[in-house]
């Protein structure tokens, strides 16, 4: 059983650009929540996709937006990029909606400058 | 809004008991989760309580209590592997939608 994964590891961007994050969900599970984790903080809720359908969104401006595939893996986009989007950006998958156990992969180090 | 509060760090000794406790104001709730995090790695899970109580899982407990809006984690026999960040977070069901609010976490230093 594959675990989740994401890419890249790293990623350095000028503010203004525009960035794609990766995300492979765990065999078998069809829904991805996606957080941000600012250094020293908990992970803050931006969407979740549930069968290629956004299931729900935290507090984000439209700037940052998803995508979920029929294999449900997952594409986290960011457009306009600010210093303060500097974060991690972890992936969770879970199997199905009324699952409370997610599964987070390692995540990418995003850094605007 | 939406809050949940931990201490920001705790240390013990290999060996002790050390207990993290975690108060949250949400608007939704569901159940308290615990996540555990080293230094630059994924969170993982490590208990859920839905219910009022206690439950064991190994070296690690966890608690709840709804009516008091407040749960602990609990770990014994200290390891030096413990040495991690760990999150309270609630699970939030707000419309269709399966989410975590997660707590600021509590930093574990344990010390030989």
């Amino acid at each position: 059983e594959t675990g989740v994964t994401q890419s890249p590891t790293h990623l350095i961007k000028t503010r203004g650009q525009q960035v794609t994050l990766r995300c492979s969900s765990q065999s078998g599970h069809n829904t991805v929540s996606w957080y941000q984790q600012a250094l020293g903080q908990g992970p803050q809720f931006i969407f979740q996709y549930y069968r290629e359908e956004e299931n729900g969104r935290g507090n984000f401006p439209p700037r940052f937006s998803g995508l979920q595939f029929p294999n449900y893996s997952s594409e986290l986009n960011v457009n306009a990029l600010e210093l303060d989007d500097s974060a991690l950006y972890l992936c969770a998958s879970s199997l199905g909606q009324e699952s409370y156990e997610q599964y987070f992969g390692p995540g990418t180090r995003l850094t605007v400058t | 809004g939406q809050s949940l509060e931990q201490p920001s760090e705790v240390t013990a000794v290999e060996g002790a008991i050390v207990q993290i406790n975690c108060t949250y104001q949400t608007s939704g709730f569901y159940g308290l989760s615990w996540y555990q995090q080293h230094d630059g790695g994924a969170p993982t899970f490590l208990s859920y309580n839905a219910l009022d109580g206690l439950e064991e899982t190994g070296r690690f407990s966890s608690f709840l209590s709804r009516s008091d809006s407040y749960g602990y984690l609990l770990l014994q026999e200290l390891q030096m592997k413990d040495s991690a960040s760990y999150f309270c977070a609630v699970r939030d069901k707000g419309g269709a939608t399966n989410k975590l609010i997660f707590g600021t976490g509590t930093l574990l230093a344990v010390q030989p």
